[in-house]
């Protein structure tokens, strides 16, 4: 069975600095993984997605990620934070056969201070 | 372009009471729905799928029961509300041959 791992509730960094959030995944076979954003109260918002290719993946407002397939990881990241940025912040998977439902993450919540 | 609906934004509901959460999607054509439900804003519980109409997928056993009656609409029902139904529910779809999930803007319950 497929499951993501976030293993920070929370990231604190200062506006103008670089951020990662963290995430590690396990399935069987190659994966297509996702990172997705919530705002209170809101739905969420697709940010990028990995499914083949360049191993460095650009998305929405300026963030990336880069797949590692050795250490089954899918950091995100932005070299800039900005406080608009503050928000929660989910990893996803699900493997490339078969139609099955992503697996979340719980969740990171990422705190831009300015 | 493809958007999804849910109503209501949110909803205050006495235990013991009936619930119906309504998800409509608009601009496509058999997409896979799915319902999850947030807990105090974090993690996301997948509590059932459906592939077609009539097609159901329960992954959580529970108080909660879910309905697709057209192609492009997902219901989620309760026959008895319980304190810990209370939450975020979102509905999300994928189109075929697409792989990310879109959600809904999600509803608001409070069961008091």
């Amino acid at each position: 069975a497929q499951s993501v791992a976030q293993p920070e509730d929370q990231v604190n960094v200062a506006e103008g600095n670089p951020l990662t959030v963290k995430c590690t995944y396990s399935v069987s076979g190659n994966p297509y993984l996702f990172w997705y954003v919530q705002y209170p109260n809101r739905g969420l918002q697709f940010l990028l997605k990995y499914i083949t290719g360049d191993n460095l993946v650009k998305g929405s407002y300026g963030f990336e990620a880069e797949f590692n397939k050795s250490q089954t990881s899918f950091h995100l990241k932005k070299p800039s934070a900005l406080v608009s940025d503050s928000a929660l912040y989910f990893c996803a998977v699900r493997p490339h056969s078969g139609n099955t439902p992503l697996v979340f993450g719980k969740g990171t919540r990422l705190s831009v201070i300015a | 372009s493809q958007t999804i609906h849910q109503w209501p934004a949110t909803l205050v509901q006495p235990v013991g009471s009936p619930l119906s959460l309504e998800c409509t999607v608009e601009g496509t054509s058999n997409p896979n729905l799915y319902w999850y439900r947030q807990a105090a804003g974090r993690g996301l519980q997948l509590l059932f799928y459906s592939v077609g109409i009539g097609q159901i997928s329960s992954e959580v056993p529970q108080n909660l029961s879910a309905s697709r009656p057209q192609d492009r609409q997902f219901i989620l029902s309760s026959k008895k509300l319980l304190l810990s139904d209370s939450g975020f529910y979102l509905c999300a779809w994928i189109v075929r041959g697409y792989n990310e999930q879109f959600f809904g803007p999600g509803t608001r319950l409070t069961v008091l």
